[in-house]
């Protein structure tokens, strides 16, 4: 089972700063890496893909880098509506699919 | 519009079954994998069950496997998850999802939550 650890657990970041996100494969995963973004009491939302392709209706301040097994997510000039939890997750070796721990970005 | 409604959730004693249901609409639901994730009160995602668009394949997570079924119906547009032998641990949040690709998730349900509890 491929192991996905991230960090920090928690970030805090001003409004209108950049936040950088890390997520750490177990073993290389190519570029089949996702993050998504949760909200507290909603489900979660699919930010990227491939490692670096966005989804969707996704705002160009979202940006995804890395292969193998180091992967960042970069959020530029953060808005308010962007702090959340963020989540990893592989889907390159599976079952079973994995995600890591997640990163709560928190304002400071 | 793309949609995923869970509902089956509530209080159950251990050892107890409950079936959860996840109705899809506004995209071919029969065309697509599924899987149901889960996430523990206060925690991260968990993947639960996966099933292909022909219902010709199912994985498990090794906690669930032997106690939950995953099933689908293309005809209903409806994803299922038969859960038998409930415990403590299995409390959660079940969220339904949409398959892309090899396995990212790109629409998620609102999520139904499952008690289990004496």
């Amino acid at each position: 089972e491929i192991v996905m650890t991230q960090s920090p657990a928690t970030l805090s970041v001003s409004p209108g700063e950049r936040a950088t996100l890390s997520c750490r494969a177990s073993q290389s995963i190519s570029s089949n890496l996702a993050w998504y973004q949760q909200k507290p009491g909603q489900a979660p939302r699919l930010l990227i893909y491939g490692a670096s392709t966005r989804a969707t209706d996704i705002p160009a301040r979202f940006s995804g880098s890395g292969s193998g097994t180091e992967f960042t997510l970069t959020i530029s000039s953060l808005q308010s509506e962007d702090f959340a939890v963020y989540y990893c997750q592989q889907y390159d070796n599976w079952p079973p699919y994995t995600f890591g721990q997640g990163t709560k970005l928190e304002i400071k | 519009e793309v949609q995923l409604v869970e509902s089956g959730g509530g209080l159950v004693q251990p050892g107890g079954s409950l079936r959860l249901s996840c109705a899809a609409s506004g995209f071919t639901f029969s065309t697509y994998s599924m899987n149901w994730v889960r996430q523990a009160p206060g925690k991260g995602l968990e993947w639960v069950s996966y099933i292909t668009s022909s219902s010709s394949t199912m994985y498990y997570a090794d906690s669930v496997k032997g106690r939950f079924t995953i099933s689908r119906d293309n005809a209903r547009n409806s994803l299922y998850l038969q859960m038998n032998s409930l415990r403590a641990e299995d409390t959660a949040v079940y969220y339904c999802a949409r398959l892309r690709g090899t396995g990212f998730q790109d629409c998620w349900g609102q999520g139904t939550l499952v008690t289990v509890s004496s």
